[in-house]
């Protein structure tokens, strides 16, 4: 059956760096395109763009362009998101869903804290 | 950006009842392919969001039947046709027509 199986919850402080994982099974990976999907606590869903699973190439959203970088461990059928330079506002779950937003991941809790 | 206005915020319902919610576009959804991309979603308590409508009104398999969508161009509903206590959580319409993807605000789905 289809999974999608993300990393563990993160406590970071500002300024630090955090990689998220999103590994895929149940299907072939680069048929499809994978979104990033953010959630805010106690908050509604944001698009944070997509990454092309056949070439590696990123697309951003706007809010999402300089800190944040979508990649892939092709081999090991994953997608990866990593924030950098974070912030207080970084705080939030996120969310891996293939291209339809037909599966999703569980979501990774990231909390941002001094 | 499209922003999707949903109503109402919050829906209270009792087993059985019928609901419906709108979704209403700040412009047509419609894509030069013909087809138009206005998704359903519910998010159950602690759960991620999962595809109940895509493209206005088609059902994801495995959704019940008593989930159906209808609309076009700006304006599209979700409607419940008799409400099980597995549906409580918040439902989103999102669209997939115009770069960046938005989602709307969420209906907040009860039991009174």
């Amino acid at each position: 059956q289809i999974q999608l199986v993300q990393s563990g919850p993160e406590l970071k402080k500002p300024g630090e760096s955090v990689k998220i994982s999103c590994k895929a099974s149940g299907y072939t990976f680069t048929d499809y395109a994978m979104h990033w999907v953010k959630q805010a606590p106690g908050k509604g869903l944001k698009w944070m763009g997509w990454i092309n699973t056949y070439t590696g190439k990123p697309t951003y959203a706007d809010d999402f362009k300089g800190r944040f970088v979508f990649s892939l461990e092709a081999s090991a059928s994953t997608a990866n998101l990593q924030i950098s330079n974070l912030k207080n506002e970084d705080t939030a779950t996120y969310f891996c869903s293939r291209w339809y937003f037909d599966f999703w991941g569980p979501g990774t809790m990231v909390t941002v804290s001094s | 950006d499209v922003v999707l206005t949903q109503t109402p915020p919050t829906l209270s319902a009792t087993i059985g009842q019928s609901v419906s919610i709108s979704c209403r576009s700040s412009q047509s959804l419609l894509d030069s392919d013909g087809d138009t991309y206005l998704n359903w979603l519910l998010q159950r308590p602690g759960q991620s969001p999962q595809l109940l409508i895509y493209s206005v009104s088609n059902l994801e398999s495995g959704v019940p039947n008593r989930f159906s969508g209808s609309g076009s161009e700006t304006d599209f509903t979700l409607k419940i046709s008799g409400v099980e206590a597995e549906d409580l959580g918040v439902y989103y319409c999102m669209q997939a027509t115009h770069a960046p993807y938005t989602f709307g605000a969420g209906t907040k789905l009860e039991l009174k």
